[in-house]
């Protein structure tokens, strides 16, 4: 079983929609995890980490942490089209395990 | 302040040739970590160095290897290329070691043919 699990989409949204992103990870011991954005041809950018169970809040993204069901999700609202890119979840301990990324589109 | 740096951008390589990928981290950063993207895929972690020693290594075999230097920078050396080695490398800048933030260079695009 991978450590870290996305869903690969693609997710496809509307304008101003809220565009929801789902991660599993296998390791009940992780801590901490991280959201990057890539878009095509460009390396990951990080758009927020979380380390507590809960939500965390930045600008138009919310990141959710669930330990017990060892899941983290982002929630991007107000979808806008230069948001359409490739997200990926990571579980940090020293080293970054990747999903596979979930690619969303955001239609105009 | 300049972010990672990374060169050469793109390199194009045969089959059993050798090359070296190099990364410069973040002013004050002292860890750097290395990655390879393929198409499709997330990053897939190679190496840690920190303060000039290697402290993690990924599934990767020994044709891969690393080094880090006095500055901090650092090289990704792989040795008898095969196509499969064809993807993005990616370095990782991060303060110190451990679960902290990594923040990526634009990464060397390694084409073998």
């Amino acid at each position: 079983q991978k450590e870290v699990e996305q869903n690969s989409g693609p997710l496809s949204v509307p304008e101003g929609a809220i565009a929801s992103l789902n991660c599993t990870y296998s390791d009940r011991g992780s801590q901490s995890f991280f959201w990057y954005r890539q878009y095509s041809g460009k390396s990951p950018e990080l758009i927020m980490f979380i380390y507590s169970n809960g939500d965390k809040e930045d600008g138009r993204f919310t990141a959710q942490l669930n330990k017990a069901s060892q899941y983290v999700s982002l929630l991007i609202r107000d979808s806008q089209p230069s948001d359409s890119a490739t997200y990926l979840c990571a579980l940090n301990d020293y080293k970054l395990s990747f999903g596979a990324g979930t690619t969303v589109t955001v239609r105009a | 302040d300049a972010g990672v740096t990374q060169s050469p951008t793109h390199l194009i390589k045969t089959r059993g040739q050798q090359v070296t990928l190099r990364c410069s981290p973040i002013s004050g950063h002292k860890s750097v970590s290395w990655y390879q993207q393929v198409l499709g895929q997330g990053p897939q972690f190679i190496f840690q160095y920190y303060e000039k020693e290697e402290r993690g290594r990924g599934n990767f075999p020994d044709r891969f290897s690393a080094r880090q230097f006095p500055n901090y920078s650092s090289e990704l050396n792989v040795n008898a290329l095969l196509l499969g080695d064809s993807a993005l490398y990616l370095c990782a800048s991060s303060l110190v070691q451990g679960p902290n933030e990594q923040f990526f260079g634009p990464g060397t695009r390694l084409t073998v043919l």
